[in-house]
């Protein structure tokens, strides 16, 4: 059973330009959850899919962020005219029906320059 | 508001010493989760153990070991003995079981522990 995983796990860009990650989940996870960690921070919530649908999405996504997760396998999370400010890890985690526990990818890090 | 304290940034000790680290919550719901999480300096977040609201038995898993006390909101973690591959940023974190933050994981800001030879 392969757990979580992200990629690209490194990214760089120029500000302005657009990206895109990519989260595999563990198999039949159902839940999806992006969050954002920024330096001696603790991750931060972004948003969160069960299946297909997107439930929740933090005040944090601004509108230049969207995230998809079709046929609710994989899914993508899509940061256009990027900002230095979006320089952070992108983490992805997994979790199943009814379970409580959420397992993590090893990240995106994205550095905006 | 934070939901989760963890007061400690840092915390230094050589090796075989025992270490404590702090989380303290805060929540309205009846029905909650805690955790903690272990991230390397690979930055990959590693779980370790997961609590319910109505367990307030301490737990032990090896090295490691759990102390949850409602009454002052605290779910402190111990690691016995510790050795250099423990040293890394431990997080503490609370899922709440109300309707609109169902899953959602509120993380402390972590304690790095630094274990030296």
């Amino acid at each position: 059973d392969t757990g979580v995983s992200q990629d690209p796990r490194h990214k760089i860009t120029k500000r302005g330009q657009n990206v895109t990650f990519r989260c595999d989940p563990i198999s039949e996870h159902n839940r999806l959850y992006w969050y954002r960690q920024t330096l001696g921070q603790g991750p931060e919530f972004l948003t969160y899919f069960q299946n297909e649908a997107q439930l929740e999405k933090s005040r944090l996504l601004s509108d230049r962020f969207s995230a998809e997760r079709p046929k609710g396998s994989f899914s993508t999370l899509e940061i256009q005219r990027t900002e230095q400010g979006d320089s952070a890890m992108y983490l992805c985690a997994s979790s199943g029906a009814g379970a409580w526990s959420q397992y993590f990818g090893p990240g995106t890090r994205l550095l905006v320059l | 508001a934070q939901k989760v304290t963890q007061a400690q940034t840092e915390i230094s000790v050589v090796e075989k010493e025992d270490v404590t680290l702090d989380c303290v919550y805060e929540t309205r719901d009846t029905t909650y989760y805690l955790f903690w999480y272990k991230q390397p300096p690979s930055g990959e977040l590693v779980f370790l153990i997961r609590r319910n609201s109505f367990d307030e038995q301490n737990e032990i898993s090896g090295r490691y070991s759990w102390n949850f006390q409602k009454s002052t909101s605290s779910f402190n973690f111990t690691i016995t003995a510790s050795q250099v591959v423990d040293s890394a940023v431990y997080f503490c974190a609370l899922s709440e079981a109300s309707t609109d933050s169902w899953g959602k994981l509120q993380f402390g800001a972590g304690t790095q522990v630094v274990v030296t030879p």
